[in-house]
């Protein structure tokens, strides 16, 4: 089974742009999450996509925002780019099955760099 | 406010040592809790709790969780230069309508020839 995967790997960009980063699932999983890795702030959770609805959306700025297709493959956008959101920016998929735990698979990750 | 705390923040270690990596947490609504391996870039997943006191394995890999006393840890044995990386607590919480992973900041493993 193919694994989480995610486009493009490396980006640069310039303050003020807009950026979209893509995401393919895992067959079969119907959730994806989207983190932004910094080396001051660690991993932290943007927005959960199932069945094509947000179902979670974290402490980010509007600026961040995202959607899911029909076939589970996800997008997050950022518009108006600044310094601060030089980052790893990962993607999880998983089952989205609510009745249990979760275990959530991680994609290689997409990394912006904004000059 | 939910907070994943792991210990040491880096450790180094000769091949062959064993390491006990802590993931303490104060996290509502608990589900689950999960390590991860982070090499270059992916985190890569190990293993997932959710009974207290049941030892996960996976060859020199094990974990183990104290729901009472709200913390995991992680077991290395007979390391190798290949466990370098960066280890991966999260905890998995119920949140609003869905299910959310919290990270700690992660431990910083090296293991020396």
């Amino acid at each position: 089974k193919a694994g989480v995967t995610q486009t493009p790997r490396y980006l640069i960009k310039t303050r003020g742009q807009q950026v979209t980063l893509s995401c393919s699932p895992i067959s079969g999983h119907r959730s994806v999450s989207w983190y932004q890795q910094t080396p001051g702030q660690g991993l932290q959770f943007l927005f959960e996509y199932f069945s094509e609805t947000q179902r979670n959306k974290g402490n980010f700025p509007g600026r961040f925002s995202g959607r899911q297709f029909s076939n589970s493959r996800s997008e997050m956008n950022v518009s108006t780019l600044e310094l601060g959101d030089s980052a790893l920016y990962l993607c999880a998929s998983s089952l989205g099955d609510l009745s249990g735990p979760d275990t959530q698979y991680f994609g290689p990750g997409t990394r912006l760099t904004v000059l | 406010e939910d907070k994943v705390v792991q210990s040491p923040l880096s450790l180094v270690v000769h091949e062959g040592d064993t390491v006990t990596l802590n993931c303490s947490y104060e996290v509502t609504n608990f589900r689950s809790l999960l390590w991860y391996k982070q090499e270059k870039k992916a985190p890569t997943f190990l293993f997932m709790l959710t009974s207290s006191g049941i030892e996960k394995k996976s060859g020199r890999l094990s974990s183990i969780l104290d729901k009472k006393e709200l913390f995991s840890i992680l077991n290395i044995t007979a390391t190798q230069t290949g466990d370098s990386a960066v280890y991966l607590c999260a905890v998995g919480r119920w949140w609003r309508s869905s299910y959310k992973l919290i990270f700690g900041s992660g431990t910083r493993l090296l293991v020396r020839p």
